[in-house]
């Protein structure tokens, strides 16, 4: 059974550009969530989606989006990037729940650097 | 913040001997969860307690969990090089289906 697949695994964006990210979930999962994690913040949660929708949203700004498709895999898109979005962008999935008791399956990351 | 804190930071230890790393969280439990993450790489689980549990092991690793205190603790017995990683525990919220992280504690394993 295939792991999370995230692409890419590096990124080097300037300040200002867009940026979008990546993720497989295992098959027949259907939660993923993204976090973000950072040497000063730890991992933060992000967003996590299910079937298609959105059902919770970390304290984030606006330019952190993220969408889901109809066979669970996402993305999530920074937009108008700024030098602290430089982080590890963490893909992660599980069968139903995302946050109960169910253990995440997560990908190998997205290094994002912000120049 | 909701974020739970893991002490020590980081932890230096000889091949053989057992580290024990401690989280504490903030918020009533469903379950408590510990990862590891290899540098720069995503976060593999390895054990869940549940809130009604007090202690579960599985192959070298002890969790424990004391919902009095709000605090949970990681032995790693007889410990290998390979073991070197940074440890994370994570309270998981079915209500809003994401996964609070401690701060994690970095440990190294000297051959």
């Amino acid at each position: 059974k295939a792991g999370v697949t995230q692409t890419p695994r590096y990124l080097i964006k300037t300040r200002g550009q867009q940026v979008t990210l990546s993720c497989s979930p295992i098959s027949g999962h259907r939660s993923v969530s993204w976090y973000q994690q950072t040497p000063g913040q730890g991992l933060q949660f992000l967003f996590e989606y299910f079937s298609e929708t959105q059902r919770n949203k970390g304290n984030f700004p606006g330019r952190f989006s993220g969408r889901q498709f109809s066979n669970s895999r996402s993305e999530m898109n920074v937009s108008t990037l700024e030098l602290g979005d430089s982080a590890l962008y963490l893909c992660a999935s599980s069968y139903e729940s995302g946050g109960g008791d169910e253990k995440l399956f997560f990908g190998s990351g997205t290094q994002l650097s912000v120049l | 913040s909701q974020q739970g804190e893991e002490d020590p930071q980081a932890l230096s230890i000889q091949e053989g001997e057992n580290a024990t790393m401690n989280c504490s969280y903030k918020t009533s439990i469903n379950n408590l969860q510990w990862y590891r993450q290899n540098s720069g790489r995503g976060l593999v689980h390895l054990i869940l307690i549940r809130s009604n549990e007090r202690e579960k092991h599985s192959g070298r690793l002890r969790v424990t969990l004391d919902t009095s205190k709000k605090s949970s603790s990681l032995l790693i017995t007889a410990s290998r090089a390979a073991d070197t990683a940074s440890y994370f525990c994570a309270q998981g919220d079915s209500g809003t289906y994401k996964y609070i992280f401690g701060t994690g504690t970095r440990l190294k394993v000297l051959a």
